[in-house]
């Protein structure tokens, strides 16, 4: 099985900062990788998907950019509506796996 | 717009059986994959289950094998899952979703304990 491993498990930063969150796969996942993001209570929203495509609707502010093993989710400029969990998701192959989140937080 | 209402959750005793039920509008339902993916209460997010769009190949996650069963009806734009023997650990959020996946429902709960 494919793990999938975030950092930082915890993010604060401040409204405007420019924050990137981590993703690291124990095997290459051919870009096969999206990014969710879940607010308390509500279920995950796709943000990016197969490494660095925008989902519709999603502001531009989101993207995503890595190859083999490493994935990285950019908020160019954090706004308060961003407090979230964001999980990444490999479906390069079965069973498909999530990591274990970043739980982003403002100052 | 792409509407998914799970239903079917609830308490349930170990050992005993649950279908869930994910119901499909607003897109070509047969022209898609369908997954069911959980969330044990204040944990994160667990693949469960997979099924293509005819039907034919379905995939699990390995603890639920040979327990659980998904299965669709392309007429009825209806997603299943057959959960049988359940454990306490199967205890979670049920999300049903669409796609790559992009569209999740609401999700319902399944409490297994006695």
């Amino acid at each position: 099985d494919i793990q999938m491993t975030q950092s930082p498990s915890v993010l604060s930063a401040s409204v405007g900062d420019r924050v990137t969150l981590n993703c690291k796969a124990s095997q290459n996942i051919n870009k096969y990788l999206n990014w969710y993001q879940q607010k308390l209570g509500e279920a995950p929203k796709l943000l990016i998907y197969n490494t660095n495509n925008l989902q519709t609707g999603i502001p531009s502010r989101f993207s995503g950019s890595g190859s083999g093993t490493d994935y990285t989710l950019t908020i160019s400029s954090l706004q308060p509506e961003d407090v979230a969990t964001y999980f990444c998701f490999q479906h390069n192959s079965w069973p498909l796996t999530f990591g274990s989140g970043t739980k982003l937080e403002i100052k | 717009e792409v509407q998914l209402v799970e239903t079917g959750g609830g308490l349930v005793q170990p050992g005993r059986s649950l279908k869930l039920s994910c119901v499909a509008s607003g897109f070509t339902f047969s022209s898609y994959w369908m997954y069911w993916i959980r969330q044990a209460p204040g944990k994160g997010l667990e693949w469960v289950s997979s099924i293509n769009t005819d039907g034919g190949r379905t995939y699990y996650l390995d603890s639920v094998k040979g327990r659980f069963t998904i299965s669709r009806d392309n007429a009825e734009n209806i997603v299943y899952l057959q959960m049988n023997s359940l454990r306490s650990e199967d205890t979670a959020t049920y999300y049903c979703a669409k796609g790559i996946p992009d569209y999740w429902g609401q999700g319902v709960m399944v409490t297994v304990s006695s």
